[in-house]
C-alpha cells in the first residue's frame, strides 16, 4: 500500500501570504497526485491534477508541482476564502489520501 | 449542471447491512467511472471503493474488502454500495465522487465532482 504524509498538519497565514504545504509518497507515484479543498461542512473540491494541472475554473494563485515522490502546493496568495482543509491524492495504486493540512487565517 | 444526491444513510447497528445510493444527473453516467469515498467526524478523507463505467473493473479499500460491494445501474444513472457486516468503525459521512474517466485508477483519474455525503452511524 502506498502510504501519504502531508506537512504542517496545520498553519496560520496572513492575507496576502504564500502558503505551502508539502505531500510525500512512501514510494514513486510519479506525477499521479490530486490535490482538494474541502471547506467546513462542504464536499470536497478538486484544484490540482497530475501534480500541476489546474482544473478549469480554478484561481490561478493556486499551484502544485513535483514528481516522483516529494509534492508541492502552494497558494502564492491567501486569500479568506482559501480556509480550508487541503488533501493530496495518489491514485499510482489505487487511491490514498493525504492526513491533510488545515489551513486558518492569522 | 452535474449533481450527485447520495441517500440511505442512517443509525445501524453493528454487525447489520446498509444500501447506499447515489442519483446521478447532468453527465453522461455510463462514461465515466464512479467511487465511493468517506470521512468518519473530525477526520480526513478514505477511499472506500470505485467501479468502471461498464462494472468491468472494481476496486476496495482493504478496510471494507469482502463486506461492501459496489454497483451500478447506467440505465437508472444510479451508484449504489452494499454495507454488510457493520462496524463502529465504518460511522462516516459517504460521498459519492465522480471520476475524471471510464476506468478505476487510469491515468489522469480524478475526482471531478462529489455529492454532499450520506451520514452512516454504525451504533447498538
Amino acid at each position: 500500500d502506498i502510504q501519504m504524509t502531508q506537512s504542517p498538519s496545520s498553519l496560520s497565514a496572513s492575507v496576502g501570504d504564500r502558503v505551502t504545504i508539502t505531500c510525500q509518497a512512501s514510494q514513486d507515484i510519479s506525477n499521479y497526485l490530486n490535490w482538494y479543498q474541502q471547506k467546513p461542512g462542504k464536499a470536497p473540491k478538486l484544484l490540482i491534477y497530475d501534480a500541476s494541472n489546474l482544473e478549469t475554473g480554478v484561481p490561478s494563485r493556486f499551484s502544485g508541482s513535483g514528481s516522483g515522490t516529494d509534492f508541492t502546493f502552494t497558494i502564492s496568495s491567501l486569500q479568506p476564502e482559501d480556509i480550508a482543509t487541503y488533501y493530496c491524492q495518489q491514485y499510482d495504486n489505487l487511491f490514498t489520501f493525504g492526513p491533510g493540512t488545515k489551513v486558518d487565517i492569522k | 449542471e452535474v449533481q450527485l444526491v447520495e441517500s440511505g444513510g442512517g443509525l445501524v447497528q453493528p454487525g447489520r447491512s446498509l444500501r447506499l445510493s447515489c442519483a446521478a444527473s447532468g453527465f453522461t453516467f455510463d462514461d465515466y467511472a464512479m467511487h465511493w469515498v468517506r470521512q468518519a467526524p473530525g477526520k480526513g478523507l478514505e477511499w472506500v471503493s470505485g467501479i468502471s463505467w461498464n462494472s468491468g473493473s472494481i476496486g476496495y479499500a482493504d478496510s471494507v474488502k469482502g463486506r461492501f460491494t459496489i454497483s451500478r445501474d447506467n440505465a437508472k444513472n444510479s451508484l449504489y454500495l452494499q454495507m454488510n457486516s457493520l462496524r463502529a468503525e465504518d460511522t462516516a459521512l459517504y460521498y459519492c465522487a465522480k471520476d475524471h474517466w471510464v476506468t478505476v485508477a487510469g491515468k489522469g483519474t480524478r475526482f471531478d465532482y462529489w455529492g454532499q455525503g450520506t451520514l452512516v452511524t454504525v451504533s447498538s
